[in-house]
């Protein structure tokens, strides 16, 4: 089952923070981030594994939280640049197989 | 490093015509997939190949959609006969599975089918 990203989509001005979040029906294993402008293709972020820390991206971060079966993707002192289509992805026990996106949360950062 | 790349980018067909797409994974990747994105939603697995082997093609319509790794390489992705509802962007990914893997994907910029 696709998991669910929650907002579907915001809209900030640049500096401010956002925060993404990603449920599954499913227990998590892996969890994936990528960021897809708009004709392009999905460029990956990082990748968090179950047990794992919470991982950082120049000032994008995200969580993992295994009971609640969710991730989240921390945004701060948001850029321009990083507008765009954000898509989580759950995956199996070693990563990437097997991996099913979620229904994307589009990010709009105005000057 | 050269990335993934996809062939065409853009394609409109009539419905009932065949179709193929080609794919040339990154070099050394063992692992490529095929997903399908429709506008505004995330990709779809179709088929996940390890080398030459497809490991799960379960969410591929085998009644008209094909694919081939042939020396687990290059790969095509056929449509035969195509449908309306086909139209959409096919991406190709690669990746390396195991070693010093991170687990991402690298994708290519996809070919986008208009099927009228």
């Amino acid at each position: 089952q696709q998991p669910v990203q929650s907002p579907q989509a915001v809209i900030l001005r640049e500096g401010e923070d956002a925060v993404i979040n990603c449920s599954s029906s499913k227990a998590l294993y892996s969890v994936h981030w990528y960021r897809q402008k708009h004709g392009e293709a999905p460029v990956f972020l990082m990748i968090l594994l179950k047990g794992g820390e919470q991982k950082g991206h120049e000032k994008i971060s995200a969580s993992f939280n295994e009971k609640k079966q969710q991730s989240s993707l921390y945004l701060t002192a948001s850029q321009l640049s990083y507008s765009g289509t954000y898509f989580c992805g759950t995956g199996g026990v070693f990563g990437n197989e097997k991996l099913t996106f979620g229904t994307g949360t589009r990010l709009t950062i105005i000057p | 490093e050269a990335g993934v790349v996809q062939s065409p980018r853009y394609k409109i067909i009539e419905k009932k015509q065949p179709v193929a797409f080609w794919c040339n994974p990154i070099s050394g990747h063992n692992t490529l997939y095929w997903y399908l994105q429709n506008l505004g939603q995330g990709p779809e697995l179709l088929i996940r190949y390890e080398n030459e082997e497809a490991v799960d093609d379960s969410q591929l319509p085998k009644d008209r959609f094909s694919a081939e790794r042939l020396k687990g390489v290059d790969s095509t992705l056929k449509i035969q006969p195509a449908e309306l509802g086909d139209s959409a962007v096919y991406l190709c990914a690669s990746s390396l599975v195991g070693g010093s893997s991170d687990g991402e994907l690298f994708f290519g910029e996809g070919s986008r089918l208009t099927v009228l």
